[in-house]
């Protein structure tokens, strides 16, 4: 079946770049997300990238999508302690199963 | 504002006790999920509905029970409480509408820690 993987933890410095790496494995995935997790809250999307696409960028965020290898990253520029959460790679298509594959989350340490 | 709204945020349950989850939302959404998260393990979907009257199982539905009487709610039930169901558990919701003004996006409650003793 559908799969999603991802490192469990992160730590960086204060000031340095992110990249948060995911594989999935679903060939018919037409929307990919990132999601982001603070501490006791629920998910909220962070960002998303089509499948029709390669790069997308949000200000420090910058998603980069290689369909061929099925890798999906996430790389947060000036990371901030605010950066500190868990964050979740998923993946969904458009063919009618209505299912949303996440996966581990990984989980990023900012040290001031 | 409200989105989606979880009770109760906290729950302890003795083994074998039943209870119901509630979920709720007011986006006027027709899809409504269950998810758990457990540490290392992401979240896995429970239970989905794609609109009233209509639900069907996900990843690990077994020891669950939903049904969608309304657009607007989506109760997730536990008959007889394991151990093995001590999770942290999210309602999320959508149009499922792709298309230029959806990507998608899952829109979450704030989750409903259960302990199962």
């Amino acid at each position: 079946g559908e799969d999603v993987e991802q490192s469990l933890f992160l730590s960086v410095r204060e000031g340095d770049s992110s990249v948060i790496n995911c594989t999935y494995t679903d060939s018919s995935s037409t929307y990919l997300y990132w999601y982001k997790q603070e501490p006791g809250a629920g998910l909220q999307l962070l960002t998303y990238i089509f499948s029709n696409m390669d790069m997308k960028q949000d200000q420090r965020l910058t998603v980069l999508l290689n369909k061929k290898d099925k890798h999906l990253s996430l790389r947060i520029a000036d990371t901030q302690t605010g950066d500190s959460a868990i964050y979740f790679c998923a993946e969904t298509d458009t063919s009618g199963t209505y299912k949303y594959i996440f996966g581990t989350g990984t989980r990023l340490k900012v040290l001031a | 504002n409200a989105g989606v709204t979880q009770t109760p945020k906290f729950q302890v349950l003795k083994t074998g006790q039943s209870m119901t989850l509630q979920c709720a939302q007011d986006m006027n959404h027709e899809y409504m999920s269950w998810y758990r998260q457990d540490p290392g393990m992401g979240l896995r979907l429970i239970h989905y509905s794609v609109g009233a009257g209509i639900t069907d199982q996900g990843e690990v539905p077994n020891g669950y029970n939903v049904s969608r009487s309304t657009t607007e709610d989506f109760p997730l039930r536990l008959l007889s409480a394991a151990p093995s169901q001590t999770s942290v558990y999210f309602c999320a919701s959508n149009t499922f509408t792709f298309g230029q003004t959806n990507t998608g996006e899952l829109f979450f409650g704030e989750g409903s820690r259960l302990t199962v003793l």
